[in-house]
């Protein structure tokens, strides 16, 4: 069974407006953490944002916020005021309590966001 | 702070041969992992690397192996290249422990096996 599911095809968003990427995952464990990364063209993977399974608070980091609902497994990530640079493929990746077993990252399969002027 | 470099950035083999790819961590990471990106498998985990010895270790056959020196760099070699080992190599670093730290990328190095 899939770890990570990303199942929206290509999205696309106006310039300036808000775009939700969705994400759900599949875990046991108590204790996790979830990741967001932006891999533009160039194939660099660019950390965004983090949120712990612990965190009481949604996590934000200026323009992204990840908007966690524990209860269904989904760890959406909401891009404000987007912009044409966020044309980007889009991760999401978790981490499962560590153990020498599980140090690792599960990616799903990605996004591909097109910002259109 | 630099970020994670990794050489070379392109490569172009034929069936058979090797290949090497270095990766340099952010200084006063000393955790690197691997991960391998193609089109049909997405993102795979390689193996990661923490003070030298491998910790972790993804479901790859035996011809990708990979070390780590103490100054933190990493390499990762692929012998006997196939044309399904045509990918992106990601290397990614972290200050601990993949399992507690968050990880960075590098900008890949881009194999195309002929």
């Amino acid at each position: 069974a899939q770890k990570i599911t990303q199942t929206q095809p290509g999205m696309f968003v106006q310039e300036k407006e808000a775009v939700t990427l969705d994400c759900t995952y599949d875990t046991s464990d108590q204790s996790y953490g979830l990741f967001w990364y932006k891999q533009p063209s160039s194939g660099e993977m660019i950390f965004l944002i983090y949120q712990g399974s612990y965190d009481e608070q949604n996590a934000t980091e200026g323009r992204y916020s990840l908007n966690f609902q524990k209860a269904r497994k989904s760890a959406n990530l909401v891009i404000s005021a987007s912009q044409l640079g966020d044309s980007a493929m889009y991760f999401c990746a978790m981490r499962e309590r560590y153990t020498g077993a599980n140090s690792k990252l599960t990616f799903g399969k990605g996004i591909t966001l097109s910002v259109r002027p | 702070k630099a970020g994670v470099t990794q050489t070379p950035r392109y490569l172009i083999k034929t069936r058979g041969q090797q290949v090497t790819l270095s990766c340099s961590p952010i200084s006063g990471h000393r955790s690197v992992s691997w991960y391998q990106q193609t089109p049909g498998q997405g993102l795979q985990f390689l193996f990661e690397y923490f003070s030298e010895t491998q910790r972790n270790k993804g479901n790859f056959p035996g011809r990708f192996s990979g070390r780590q020196f103490s100054n933190s760099r990493s390499e990762m070699n692929v012998s006997t290249l196939e044309l399904g080992d045509s990918a992106l190599y990601l290397c990614a670093s972290s200050f601990g422990l993949a399992g507690a730290n968050t990880q960075y990328f590098g900008p890949g190095t881009r194999l195309t096996v002929l």
